[in-house]
């Protein structure tokens, strides 16, 4: 049983505008939330994180939503730029379990055609 | 580089066969995880060190899988009797901390069990 889900395994955005990734989770014991980013024969990236203290963390051009009833958390890329196209993995912690465990969805693969 | 180094980065072994997996984590980090990643899915947690000791070995499928870090530094992911479902991308990551700190991965090792 899934308990990061990212359900668009695919997202195709035009430069210049925004991009919209998302994810549900279904575990309340998460805590924390991170979003990385993988090109092709690279390991992931870190790209931002946010605690569930929050419900918005912002890093230049990428912003993280957390709407905690909903279980949901959302990535925004604006402006999106070709070189943003990669995989992209929410991944959530329990602070309460093992710190060390983070969960992965099965990520969202975007393309930004210029 | 002052990143996480994985070696090798590719490995062909035959099924039964015994395979060594090895990591170099980023200098100062104290922490250090290992993540299985299949083809269509997101990194799957196997175990992550504390120092020397595995704090969490949880994610390990079976215990044909062993992994080691004799002195807080390299780490060594050990396979033996491979099967041709052991094949995958192993990912590696470290961390200043376990709490708060996000995970930096190696480019990982593709084994592929024929």
């Amino acid at each position: 049983d899934q308990q990061v889900k990212q359900n668009s395994p695919s997202l195709s955005v035009q430069e210049g505008r925004i991009s919209i990734l998302n994810c549900d989770y279904t575990n309340s014991m998460f805590d924390y939330f991170l979003w990385y980013k993988k090109y092709p024969a690279e390991g992931p990236t870190f790209l931002i994180s946010i605690s569930s203290i929050k419900d918005k963390n912002e890093d230049g051009r990428f912003t993280v939503f957390l709407n905690k009833s909903a279980k949901h958390l959302s990535l925004h890329i604006v402006p999106s730029q070709p070189g943003d196209s990669a995989v992209y993995f929410c991944a959530a912690k329990d602070y309460g379990g093992s710190q060390g465990n983070l969960i992965f969805g099965k990520g969202t693969k975007l393309s930004v055609k210029p | 580089g002052a990143g996480v180094s994985q070696t090798p980065s590719n490995k062909v072994t035959e099924k039964g066969k015994y395979v060594e997996l090895r990591c170099d984590p980023i200098s100062g980090h104290t922490a250090l995880y290992w993540y299985r990643q299949s083809l269509g899915q997101g990194p799957e947690f196997l175990i992550y060190f504390q120092g020397t000791g595995a704090a969490d070995d949880s994610g390990l499928p079976n215990d044909r899988f062993f992994a080691v870090r004799p002195e807080g530094s390299v780490s060594t992911l050990k396979i033996q009797r491979t099967e041709r479902g052991d094949s995958a991308v192993y990912l590696c990551a470290s961390s200043l901390s376990i709490r708060d700190s996000p995970l930096h991965f190696g480019n990982g090792t593709r084994l592929t069990v024929t």
